[in-house]
């Protein structure tokens, strides 16, 4: 079945640090790609989404690019901030048109920055 | 706008208890779910309603009931509680099903503990 993998946690960087948290997906057809994060004692937001291979998704400095060769959505940020300190998901859907949006998760990675 | 309301936000139960937790959504949405989110294993989807009157089983249903009598609300019943069930638990809408271009929205959670 449709499975995503993302890298284990905690990430832990010092502010203005480069940020990568890679993504790997298994999935029959053509799925739509999400990253969500969730900050400490909140629901999760919807950071940003790509639905097509080489699509970039970008949000809040955030980018993901959809690689189809390669099975990958990961994210990346320039510099980071305190207040971006954070679980981040990756999840995937079902491809446009399909039956149902079910999102199937990674299991997150808590990122911690450091002043 | 309220978007996606989850109560309570915190709940002790005990073992064999049975409860509802509430959620409503005031965006007209047609797409429901509940997840529950447990460490190590990001979120995961226990049941999922396409509209009013229809309802289907997610990944992980038992233990669970729940019913879609309105567009607006889909609760979630926990029969006779269980330690296992200990989690926090999300509340997600969207528009509709299909097409990745649906962003999901997902409520504040709910922290329960059963003892």
């Amino acid at each position: 079945g449709d499975s995503v993998t993302q890298m284990e946690g905690p990430v832990t960087l010092s502010e203005e640090a480069f940020l990568t948290i890679n993504c790997t997906y298994t999935a029959t057809g053509y799925p739509s790609l999400f990253w969500y994060v969730q900050y400490p004692g909140e629901g999760l937001q919807l950071l940003l989404k790509a639905t097509k291979a080489d699509d970039k998704g970008s949000n809040k400095g955030f980018e993901a690019t959809y690689r189809k060769e390669t099975t990958s959505f990961h994210l990346e940020k320039g510099s980071v901030q305190v207040s971006d300190s954070a679980v981040y998901f990756c999840a995937l859907s079902g491809p446009v048109g399909g039956a149902t949006n079910k999102l199937i998760f990674g299991t997150g990675t808590l990122l911690a920055v450091q002043p | 706008n309220a978007g996606v309301t989850q109560t309570p936000k915190f709940q002790v139960l005990k073992t064999g208890q049975s409860m509802t937790l509430q959620c409503a959504q005031d965006m007209n949405h047609e797409y429901m779910s509940w997840y529950r989110q447990d460490p190590g294993m990001g979120l995961r989807l226990i049941h999922y309603s396409v509209g009013a009157g229809i309802t289907d089983q997610g990944e992980v249903p038992n233990g669970y009931n729940v019913s879609r009598s309105t567009t607006e609300d889909f609760p979630l019943r926990l029969l006779s509680a269980a330690p296992s069930q200990t989690s926090v638990y999300f509340c997600a809408s969207s528009l509709s099903q299909g097409a990745s271009g649906n962003t999901i929205y997902f409520g504040e959670g709910s922290w329960l503990t059963v003892v």
